[in-house]
Order: structure tokens, then C-alpha cells, then sequence
């Protein structure tokens, strides 16, 4: 079975500008999370899908924002990026019964300048 | 508001035993996972305790005293493999959400296993 798959694994984008970030989850997986991680803060929760609804948030900003798909798939959108959105985001699925059990991607490392 | 405690680092001899804390406040407690991430990698699920005791998976065991809101990682049998960092995470239900629960990850420790 395919593990969770993110895009694009690499991205520098200018400060103000936005982005967007792409994850599929593993199959049959339908809740998607979504995690910023930084050296000083550690793992930090951004907010999580289930069946194309936002069923928590984090303490994040609005400028970070996200969806999810009928096929599970999620994305996640950064608007008016500051050099302090410099991060690797990482995605993490898991079954409905098992939600303790998260599978990670391999993460997007954004970088703002 | 919620917070985990656990070390920043810690340095083991291989083939010995370490064990790694988590002290843990927070409401509508749930459950402690553990996760191992290794230098550039994805965090890996390690183990999960909704009740008190004693999980014991291969080398690793995890505990878990929910009056003392505490629970540690023990990992036997040390591996060079093993150096990585380690995060606690508190399964907990989200009164901000949609009745539902979120996963909030401890800072890490990071294991460093010497020959």
C-alpha cells in the first residue's frame, strides 16, 4: 500500500506571495491532518479533514487555510507568507478507528525569503 | 491550554536501556502516543496508552499513570539505529472542534546513541 505522498516536497516562495500544498492520504485513510514543524516550536498542529470537513483548527492565523476532496486528498493554502511561515509541513492520515495511529509524509520544506 | 513536558536530549550507550519522559497537562485527556523521527525523515508511529500500564512492542515499551498525568518511552537493547528524536503526543478532545479530538505533539527529545 502506497504511503502518504506530498507535493512539492521543495518550494521557496517571497515573502507575501502564496502557496498552495498538496497531500494524499493512504487509501482508505479518510482523515487528513496537517502539522507545521520548526526547529523552536516543534510539531505543531494546523488543522484536520474528515469526509471534506474541517473538524479542528489550530492556533494558526487565517492566512492558513485548507480543504479536503471526495477522494480524500487535501491541500492546504498559505496566503500573504512571512519569513516566519519558513517550515516543513507535513501531512498525516489515518483510519477512523485508529486515529491515535498517524502516518506521516515525508513533508513540504517552504522556505520565505 | 495544554502543555508536554520532556527532555530536550539524551545520550545512551548502545546496547543499553533508556527511558524518556513526558509529563503532560491538559483537558479531556484521551490517550499518549509516541513518535520516532529520524533526521530529515517523517515521524513514525510508535505506540499509543489510553489505559494505565505497561505496552510493551519489541524493544520498546511505553507507560502510562493518568492520575499522575505522566507516561515514558523505554527503549532495550540500544541500536546506533535508534538515535533519533523522540516526540510524546496527547490524544485529546477538542472543545473547539466539531466534537472531535486533536493529537498534540511534546517538543521532542533527541536520543543520541554512542558506541
Amino acid at each position: 500500500k502506497a504511503g502518504v505522498t506530498q507535493t512539492p516536497r521543495y518550494l521557496i516562495k517571497t515573502r507575501g506571495q502564496q502557496v498552495t500544498l498538496s497531500c494524499s492520504p493512504i487509501s482508505g485513510h479518510r482523515s487528513v491532518s496537517w502539522y507545521q514543524q520548526t526547529p523552536g516550536q516543534g510539531l505543531q498542529f494546523l488543522f484536520e479533514y474528515f469526509s471534506e470537513t474541517q473538524r479542528n483548527k489550530g492556533n494558526f492565523p487565517g492566512r492558513f487555510s485548507g480543504r479536503q476532496f471526495s477522494n480524500s486528498r487535501s491541500e492546504m493554502n498559505v496566503s500573504t507568507l512571512e519569513l516566519g511561515d519558513s517550515a516543513l509541513y507535513l501531512c498525516a492520515s489515518s483510519l477512523v478507528d485508529t486515529p491515535w495511529e498517524q502516518y506521516f509524509g515525508p513533508g513540504t520544506r517552504l522556505t520565505v525569503t | 491550554g495544554q502543555s508536554l513536558e520532556q527532555p530536550s536530549e539524551v545520550t545512551a550507550v548502545e546496547g543499553a536501556i533508556v527511558q524518556i519522559n513526558c509529563t503532560y497537562q491538559t483537558s479531556g485527556f484521551y490517550g499518549l502516543s509516541w513518535y520516532q523521527q529520524h533526521d530529515g525523515g517523517a515521524p513514525t508511529f510508535l505506540s499509543y496508552n489510553a489505559l494505565d500500564g505497561l505496552e510493551e512492542t519489541g524493544r520498546f515499551s511505553s507507560f502510562l499513570s493518568r492520575s499522575d498525568s505522566y507516561g515514558y518511552l523505554l527503549l532495550q537493547e540500544l541500536q546506533m539505529k535508534d538515535s533519533a528524536s523522540y516526540f510524546c503526543a496527547v490524544r485529546s478532545f477538542s472543545y473547539s472542534g466539531a466534537g472531535s479530538y486533536q493529537l498534540t505533539f511534546g517538543k521532542g527529545t533527541k536520543l543520541s546513541v554512542i558506541p
